[in-house]
C-alpha cells in the first residue's frame, strides 16, 4: 500500500517567519500535487511536479520534489495570515488512472 | 474561471435509504472522480470514470455504490442503502488527463452527507 506521510502534521508560527512542510513516501510517483483546503471545502490545486529534482515557485511558495520522485517539500517565505490553512501533497503513480493518494496534512497556523 | 460543481452541498439522510450526490465537471474534462474525507481523516479515492465507465476503483467502492454521466454535463454518485459509516464529505473531481499523466485534478466543493 503507498502512503505519503507529511510533516509536521501541525505548525504555528509568527507572521514573517519562514517554514518547510514536508512530505514522504518509500514509493515512487509520477507526478505530485499540492493543495491547500479550507474547513468545510474541496483542496484547491495549488502546484503539480513531475520530474525528479524539480523546483516551481508560486509568489512566496516554492515546491520541490524529490531526485527520486519520492518525496516533495513546501517552503513558505516570510508567512502571512492569509497562508493560513491545512496543506495537502497527493501523488498519482504511473500507470494510475486517478488514483490520487492523499497525504493527511500539515495545519499550519500563521499568527499576525 | 471554471471549476466543478457540486449539489447538493448538505445532505442529512436516514440508515438505509439511496442517495444521490451530483457534480458538474469542468466543461473539456474528460476524466472523473470521486472522493470522500471522513471527518478528521484524509481525503481518500472512492472511483475513476472515464468515456463512460469506471477506469478505476477502490476497495471503499463496493456494490452499494455506482456512478454515472447521465448527460454531457452532470456525474453522479450513487449509495444504495447508506450506512451510518457514509457519513463523510463527498469531493467530485475532474481533469483533462489522468493523473497517472500528470493530469491536474480540480476539485468541487465537496457535499457532506450525514446518515442518521
Amino acid at each position: 500500500t503507498q502512503l505519503l506521510e507529511q510533516s509536521p502534521q501541525f505548525l504555528s508560527i509568527q507572521e514573517g517567519e519562514n517554514l518547510t512542510v514536508y512530505c514522504n513516501s518509500s514509493s515512487v510517483f509520477s507526478s505530485l500535487q499540492w493543495y491547500r483546503q479550507e474547513p468545510g471545502e474541496g483542496p484547491v490545486l495549488l502546484v503539480t511536479v513531475v520530474t525528479g529534482g524539480e523546483v516551481k515557485k508560486l509568489k512566496r511558495l516554492t515546491f520541490q520534489f524529490g531526485d527520486a520522485r519520492k518525496d516533495s517539500s513546501l517552503h513558505i517565505t516570510a508567512a502571512q495570515p492569509g497562508d493560513t490553512g491545512l496543506y495537502l501533497c497527493a501523488g498519482a503513480s504511473r500507470g494510475s488512472q486517478g488514483n490520487l493518494i492523499f497525504g493527511k496534512g500539515t495545519k499550519l497556523s500563521v499568527k499576525p | 474561471e471554471p471549476e466543478v460543481t457540486q449539489t447538493p452541498s448538505h445532505q442529512v439522510t436516514q440508515m438505509g435509504q439511496e442517495v444521490i450526490l451530483r457534480c458538474v465537471p469542468i466543461s473539456n474534462h474528460l476524466y472523473f472522480y470521486w472522493y470522500r474525507q471522513i471527518l478528521g481523516q484524509k481525503v481518500e479515492f472512492l472511483v475513476s470514470f472515464y468515456n463512460n465507465e469506471i477506469s478505476e476503483k477502490s476497495e471503499i467502492f463496493d456494490d452499494q455504490f455506482s456512478v454515472e454521466r447521465p448527460d454531457g454535463s452532470n456525474f453522479t454518485l450513487k449509495i444504495r442503502s447508506t450506512k451510518l459509516e457514509d457519513s463523510a464529505m463527498y469531493f467530485c473531481a475532474s481533469s483533462v488527463r489522468t493523473s497517472g499523466s500528470t493530469g491536474e485534478q480540480f476539485f468541487g466543493p465537496g457535499t457532506r452527507l450525514t446518515v442518521l
